[in-house]
């Protein structure tokens, strides 16, 4: 199986931050990466597909990048609505792995 | 708009077996690959099992081997899964997940979940 592993596992951050979450496969994935958010109580909702491509209706401020093992979400400035926990997830085969997900807090 | 509702949690004795059901709207259900993904209280996200259009691709986690099963109905829109021989660590939230199109692989619809807790 494919093992992913984000960091950082938490982190603090204000408004207007730039953030920048990091996921690493445990064996190459090419693009097959997904990013979702989640919110407390709420359903997980995608964000990013194959590595980089944006769902519709996501906010531009929202970017992923990376290819083979290591892939990275940006927030390029923090928004109110985006306090949420992110998981990465490899969608190059199953069983299907996600990250252990980065809680991104209100400092 | 797509919706995918989830039903069929609640408490459950260890050893004992619960059925849950995902009512599909606002697509065509029979042309999208679909997913269980759990999720222990507190902790992250957990794929369970994948079936394709026709049922006849079915993967599993090893950690639901040979206890889960599921299933689809096309004519009625719903997916199943079908859990024997609970433990406590299968206590989670559930989530019905469609498969995209364009990679199976990747979630891009889930449901609001439902809660199964096994415990004595």
């Amino acid at each position: 199986d494919i093992q992913m592993t984000q960091s950082p596992s938490s982190m603090s951050a204000s408004v207007g931050d730039r953030v920048t979450i990091t996921c690493r496969a445990s064996q190459s994935i090419s693009r097959w990466l997904a990013w979702y958010q989640q919110k407390p109580g709420k359903a997980p909702n995608l964000l990013i597909s194959t590595a980089s491509t944006l769902q519709s209706g996501v906010p531009s401020r929202f970017s992923g990048s990376g290819s083979g093992t290591d892939f990275t979400l940006t927030i390029s400035s923090l928004q109110p609505e985006d306090f949420a926990t992110y998981y990465c997830q490899q969608a190059d085969s199953f069983p299907l792995t996600f990250g252990g997900g980065t809680k991104v807090e209100i400092k | 708009e797509v919706q995918l509702v989830e039903s069929g949690g609640g408490l459950v004795q260890p050893g004992g077996s619960l059925r849950l059901s995902c009512a599909a709207s606002g697509f065509t259900f029979s042309t999208h690959n679909m997913n269980w993904v759990r999720q222990a209280p507190g902790k992250g996200l957990e794929w369970v099992s994948y079936i394709n259009t026709v049922s006849t691709n079915i993967f599993y986690a090893d950690s639901v081997k040979g206890r889960f099963t599921i299933s689809r109905d096309n004519a009625k829109n719903s997916l199943l899964l079908q859990m024997n021989s609970l433990r406590d660590e299968d206590t989670a939230v559930y989530y019905c997940a469609r498969s995209s199109t364009a990679r199976w692989e990747i979630l891009d619809y889930w449901g609001q979940g439902t809660l199964v807790t096994a415990s004595s």
